[in-house]
């Protein structure tokens, strides 16, 4: 079965870092374009990064100098890297891929004290 | 940053009936113009790219059309499946930007 489950969300307080994953089955994540998309709760849809099969980078505003997109080939993953986080970071965070078909069902991240 | 403004917020309508969605842009973006469908507690499902190409598997009564800053999304006969909130998202430039969205409901 072709899929993406991401891993890693949780509590974290302010100011803290946390490392989302991104594994996927079934597709080749170094050989498709991959995003990050994340929603606030009650919230719409925000993109926030993307990563190029050639590993260009681009970042929303939101979070440039923050947050890192990466991938591991060897274990077909996509890594979101978040430092200094903040309350307004507090959103499901979705990995997306293969030209928006593949989504993943999303890792809850609540920044608070 | 391109701005999407989608109209109406809220569509109320009954099974069988036409959805209408607008989506317009503060800028021109060619047809770099995506469209999905988001259900309560699920993830976004794509319906329609580049303006009006249905994505593989969506059903026919789903279109997509415009192009440079109006677009709209038109459900011909609404499915009790179809009530959700639909989202468009422009990729002609960085960074992409998605609407706000409109929920369809009953």
């Amino acid at each position: 079965e072709v899929q993406l489950v991401e891993s890693g969300g949780g509590l974290i307080q302010p100011g803290g870092s946390l490392r989302l994953s991104c594994a996927a089955s079934g597709f080749t994540v170094s050989s498709n374009y991959m995003s990050w998309v994340r929603q606030a709760p009650g919230k719409g849809l925000e993109w926030i990064s993307f990563i190029s099969t050639s590993s260009s980078k681009y970042y929303a505003d939101s979070v440039r100098g923050r947050f890192t997109i990466s991938r591991d080939n060897a274990k077909n993953s996509l890594y979101l890297q978040m430092n200094s986080l903040r309350d307004e970071d507090t959103a499901v965070y979705y990995c997306a891929g293969s030209d928006w078909y593949l989504w993943g069902q999303g890792t809850l991240v609540t920044v608070s004290s | 940053e391109i701005v999407l403004t989608q109209s109406p917020a809220t569509l109320s309508l009954s099974p069988g009936e036409r959805a209408t969605l607008s989506c317009r842009s503060s800028q021109s973006v060619s047809s770099f113009l995506a469209w999905y469908q988001q259900r309560p507690g699920q993830a976004p499902r794509l319906l329609i790219y580049d303006a009006s190409n249905r994505a593989t598997g969506i059903p026919a009564r789903f279109s997509g059309s415009g192009s440079g800053t109006d677009f709209t999304l038109t459900i011909s006969s609404l499915e009790p499946e179809d009530f959700a909130v639909y989202y468009c998202q422009q990729r002609s430039n960085w960074p992409l930007t998605f609407g706000g969205g409109t929920k369809v409901d009953i």
